[in-house]
C-alpha cells in the first residue's frame, strides 16, 4: 500500500526544470521523518538519488535537488536531460504503520 | 565496494512457500548499525517494503504481511534469507534486497540495491 502520493507523470523538454511532489500525512512526512528519493531507469533496480530530504550521494548530478515542507516533499530536476527519463519514488517512515513507506511513483518523460 | 544479489525460484505455485536469499559483499552484517531490507515491486506497480533485519538480529516486518514473512541472517555466509508463506498470484513481483544506511537525523535510507529477482506465482 502506497501512503505517499505522487503525481503519476510529469514531462518536460530538454533543458527545462520539472518538479515531482510527494504528499504524505501527519504520521510520516508531517511527523518529521526524512524523505529519500530513488530513480528507477527502465528495466533496472532503483538507485538512491536523494537522502535525508536534500542530500545527494556522491556521483548524483547537482541538477537533482530535494526539499521538504510540512506533510510534503519535492524533487526538482533542472536542465532536464534525455537520460533522466525514468520512474521516481519518494520514501519515508510511517509511525502509525511502523513501516517504511514508498510513494506511488512518478514517470518523467523527456519530450 | 558494496554489492547485493538476490537468488531464488523464478516460479512458485500458489499456496507454496517462497524462500529468497540475498548474498552480499563489501560489508558485514555483524557491524554495529548495519541493516538489510527486502522490497518488492509487482510488474508496472510501485515499490513495497517487506522486512528488515539489523546487525543485532532485530527484525521488523510489514504490518500488512507480517503473518507470512520471516527474515533471518547468516553472518558467516554474508546472507539474508526471506521466506514468504502461502504464496498467491498477487505476490508476483520483482523482489529486491537493499542495504540501509543511517542519515544524520538517524533515519535509514536504502543506499545499495541488488539487481532484483522476478518471482512469478502460477500453477
Amino acid at each position: 500500500q502506497s501512503v505517499l502520493t505522487q503525481s503519476p507523470s510529469v514531462s518536460g523538454a530538454p533543458g527545462q526544470r520539472v518538479t515531482i511532489s510527494c504528499t504524505g500525512s501527519s504520521s510520516n512526512i508531517g511527523a518529521g521523518y526524512d524523505v529519500h528519493w530513488y530513480q528507477q531507469l527502465p528495466g533496472t533496480a532503483p538507485k538512491l538519488l536523494i537522502y535525508g530530504n536534500s542530500n545527494r550521494p556522491s556521483g548524483v548530478p547537482d541538477r537533482f535537488s530535494g526539499s521538504k515542507s510540512g506533510t510534503s516533499a519535492s524533487l526538482a530536476i533542472s536542465g532536464l536531460q534525455a537520460e533522466d527519463e525514468a520512474d521516481y519514488y519518494c520514501q519515508s517512515y510511517d509511525s502509525r504503520l511502523s513501516d517504511y513507506v514508498f510513494g506511488t511513483g512518478t514517470k518523467v518523460t523527456v519530450l | 565496494q558494496v554489492t547485493l544479489k538476490e537468488s531464488g525460484p523464478a516460479l512458485v505455485k500458489p499456496t507454496r512457500t517462497l524462500t529468497l536469499t540475498c548474498t552480499f559483499s563489501g560489508f558485514s552484517l555483524s557491524t554495529s548499525g548495519m541493516r538489510v531490507s527486502w522490497i518488492r515491486q509487482p510488474p508496472g506497480k510501485a515499490l513495497e517494503w517487506l522486512a528488515r533485519i539489523d546487525w543485532d538480529d532485530d527484525k521488523v516486518y510489514s504490518s500488512s504481511l507480517k503473518t507470512r514473512l520471516t527474515i533471518s541472517k547468516d553472518t558467516s555466509k554474508n546472507q539474508v534469507v526471506l521466506t514468504m508463506t502461502n504464496m498467491d498470484p498477487v505476490d508476483t513481483a520483482t523482489y529486491y534486497c537493499a542495504r540501509q544506511t543511517v542519515d544524520s537525523s538517524g533515519y535509514y535510507y536504502l543506499e545499495y540495491w541488488g539487481q532484483g529477482t522476478l518471482v512469478t506465482v502460477s500453477s
